[in-house]
């Protein structure tokens, strides 16, 4: 069955450095999203992306934060100038018809912010 | 804004029993409400969407319901198996007059843990 993959699994980066999280899609989903966990806490929104635009964000993906669709296949994350507070696991996920079809997950990437 | 509870945090049941999960949502007005269930170190696994349209799925030994008017869903598992053991997450989609493109929002989850 085909899945989401996220690369790296785990980054560990210093405070202030720009950090870049990979994904690749089912190929033919048209939805994409970054969604992240917080330790102990809840799954949280950050932005879905459709037709190589921004179609909703939420307040936490500020200006730190950007999302690319580089070529047919990757989806990308850019987080400039990390904090420590961004320290999460940060989930890609994307669906062939927005929220009427169901959301397929990657197993994440651990970001450590040191 | 939508706020998702889930009840209980934990739950720790022999291997067998049947269970309910329950998840409640302030904001009656959701476009769909999915399940999910999510194993250690890995990412969420969609077991159920239902539509806000809808009463209930089914799927396997999973039965969701979903009382849109009194905000509220529920997760039935049939002959736990020590396999269920997860963490169950609740999440719905607000309806933003018709047009919805992923925001979910999710409650905490619910811990199981069916023992042998």
């Amino acid at each position: 069955e085909p899945e989401v993959t996220q690369t790296p699994s785990h980054q560990v980066t210093q405070m202030g450095q720009e950090v870049i999280l990979r994904c690749v899609p089912i190929s033919n989903h048209l939805y994409f999203y970054w969604y992240r966990q917080i330790l102990g806490q809840k799954v949280e929104f950050l932005v879905s992306f459709y037709n190589n635009e921004i179609s909703e964000k939420s307040e936490i993906f500020d200006d730190q934060f950007s999302v690319e669709r580089p070529d047919g296949s990757n989806f990308t994350l850019k987080i400039r100038s990390t904090k420590l507070e961004d320290s999460a696991m940060y989930f890609c996920a994307s669906s062939v018809q927005g929220v009427s079809s169901p959301l397929h997950f990657g197993n994440g990437t651990r970001l450590t912010v040191t | 804004k939508q706020e998702v509870t889930q009840i209980p945090a934990a739950l720790s049941v022999p291997e067998g029993e049947n269970l309910v999960l329950n998840c409640s949502f302030t904001d009656s007005a959701i476009y769909n409400l999915q399940w999910f269930r999510q194993d250690p170190g890995k990412g969420l696994t969609s077991l159920l969407l239902i539509q806000s349209s809808q009463r209930e799925q089914t799927s396997g030994r999973l039965n969701a319901s979903l009382d849109k008017s009194s905000g509220r869903s529920t997760l039935y598992i049939a002959a736990s198996q020590p396999g269920d053991s997860a963490t169950y997450l609740c999440a719905v989609t607000i309806n933003a007059g018709g047009t919805s493109y992923g925001k979910l929002t999710f409650g905490q989850g619910t811990i199981l843990t069916v023992h042998p």
